[in-house]
């Protein structure tokens, strides 16, 4: 396994327009997460799934976004109505969870510039 | 609620010279603790971590890192750095209580800039 793949590494979009990402963890990994970072920041969680089942959201996922994990494999986030605000590398991150002991490994990330 | 804190946001470092990127965090619970490389335009990479167990921690391409309790600390080390470790560096920390997700809070980062 080559590990986490994001795509598309970049996107550039109109203010207003509808955009998603995709992301494919590694194949044995039961959690998913989705995370944004921006310009000089680490990043920040937005949200989380166990399998197919969404656990957690952040107060960050506004309702404009949404993400789904059909059949617990690849995930995707979609983003509503973009705004210029939006514009930072989206990130996403797979682990096993076994026992007390957990470790995400990272994909390259989607960078969305929103004009 | 946890947090991180990294105390420079930039270490400038001569090629072969030792550096340490400092790191502090809060939290009410025991504690994970990470670091992170991230290389321009690429995600982050996992370069170490603390569960338990000895407080001296090894990881990749020869960083290291102590955490310590009582200062709550957990400063990133390297005894001769190269040209390629010039990269944005990110301390993060999780609830090590167990029994739930364990999602990291990322500090700021520190860029680190080594010159020949």
């Amino acid at each position: 396994d080559t590990g986490v793949s994001q795509d598309p590494r970049h996107k550039i979009t109109k203010r207003g327009q509808n955009v998603t990402f995709r992301c494919d963890p590694i194949s044995e990994h039961n959690r998913l997460y989705w995370y944004r970072q921006t310009l000089g920041q680490g990043p920040e969680f937005l949200t989380y799934f166990q399998n197919e089942a969404q656990l957690e959201k952040s107060r960050l996922l506004s309702d404009r976004f949404s993400a789904e994990r059909p059949k617990g494999s690849f995930s995707t986030l979609e983003i509503q109505r973009t705004e210029q605000g939006d514009s930072a590398m989206y990130l996403c991150a797979s682990s096993f969870e076994w026992g007390t002991e957990e470790t995400q490994y990272f994909g390259p990330g989607t960078r969305l510039l929103v004009l | 609620a946890q947090s991180v804190t990294q105390l420079d946001s930039q270490v400038p470092v001569f090629e072969e010279a030792p550096v340490e990127l400092r790191c502090n965090y809060s939290s009410s619970v025991s504690v994970y603790l990470f670091w992170y490389v991230q290389y321009p335009n690429q995600g982050l990479q996992l370069l170490l971590k603390y569960l338990s167990g000895s407080t001296l921690v090894k990881g990749i391409n020869g960083f290291e890192a102590e955490f310590n309790k009582s200062q709550t600390s957990f400063h990133l080390r390297k005894p001769s750095v190269h040209i390629s470790d010039t990269a944005e560096y990110f301390c993060a920390v999780s609830d090590g209580a167990g029994g739930g997700s364990y999602i990291p809070t990322f500090g700021r980062g520190t860029s680190l800039i080594v010159h020949p």
